[in-house]
């Protein structure tokens, strides 16, 4: 079991649905992250928030919504997503954010766009 | 501009033997960290170690070792008596330079273990 927990695992959703992936971590973490991995791809990273605050936002397209409620919590908010967004999408988190921070990473969602 | 090879996209070997999967860098920091992750199937990465540019020691982990070569520009990462359950992807991740020093994952390494 991971330290970091995302849910849902799967989800299938159409190209005018509105969703939301979760993460949560309880390790005291201040920097979170949002990866997407492509099928036979490394990880691409999307976001991140370093106390609570977006510090990183790699040009990902508005239909990405990033939000960190709490120190604790990260959410993805998902609105008309495209057929090529079906992707694993990872969280991960880390004491800081800093150069020599390893990261913890969840089991990720597994989207499917239809 | 930095950037990692793994040239090695798939690996397979039998129970019991070594393997050494390669990751190649390139920077021009003079102080940089790489990063070791494990992929299995079930889909979360698992760190497994964490190197900065000053410290050049090789470092062993149980089965786990790991070759760090400033002068060929290498971060070799060796299991010995591999196991199935060391099946998996397997990334070499430099720290991109810059102010966002943020992990750039290499393209990684499949390794089968056969029973």
């Amino acid at each position: 079991d991971t330290e970091v927990t995302q849910t849902p695992k799967h989800l299938v959703m159409g190209m005018t649905n509105k969703k939301s992936l979760k993460c949560e971590q309880h390790m005291g973490h201040r920097a979170m992250y949002w990866y997407k991995q492509k099928a036979k791809k490394p990880p691409e990273l999307m976001f991140v928030y370093s106390y609570e605050k977006l510090s990183i936002n790699e040009s990902v397209p508005s239909r990405f919504s990033p939000e960190c409620p709490n120190s604790s919590l990260l959410n993805l908010h998902l609105h008309a997503l495209q057929p090529e967004d079906s992707a694993l999408y990872l969280c991960a988190s880390s004491p800081r954010q800093g150069p020599n921070q390893p990261q913890h990473f969840g089991d990720g969602t597994r989207l499917s766009i239809l | 501009a930095q950037k990692v090879t793994q040239a090695q996209t798939e690996i397979s070997v039998v129970e019991k033997e070594d393997v050494t999967l390669d990751c190649v860098y390139e920077t021009r920091d003079t102080t940089y960290y790489l990063f070791w992750y494990k992929q299995p199937p079930s889909g979360e990465l698992v760190f497994l170690i964490r190197r900065n540019s000053f410290d050049e020691q090789n470092e062993i982990s149980g089965r786990y070792s790991w070759n760090f070569q400033k002068s060929t520009s290498s971060f070799n990462f060796t299991i010995t008596a591999s196991q199935v359950v060391d099946s998996a992807v397997y990334f070499c991740a430099p720290l991109r330079p810059g102010s966002a020093r943020q992990l750039t994952f290499g393209s990684g390494t499949q390794l089968t273990v056969l029973p």
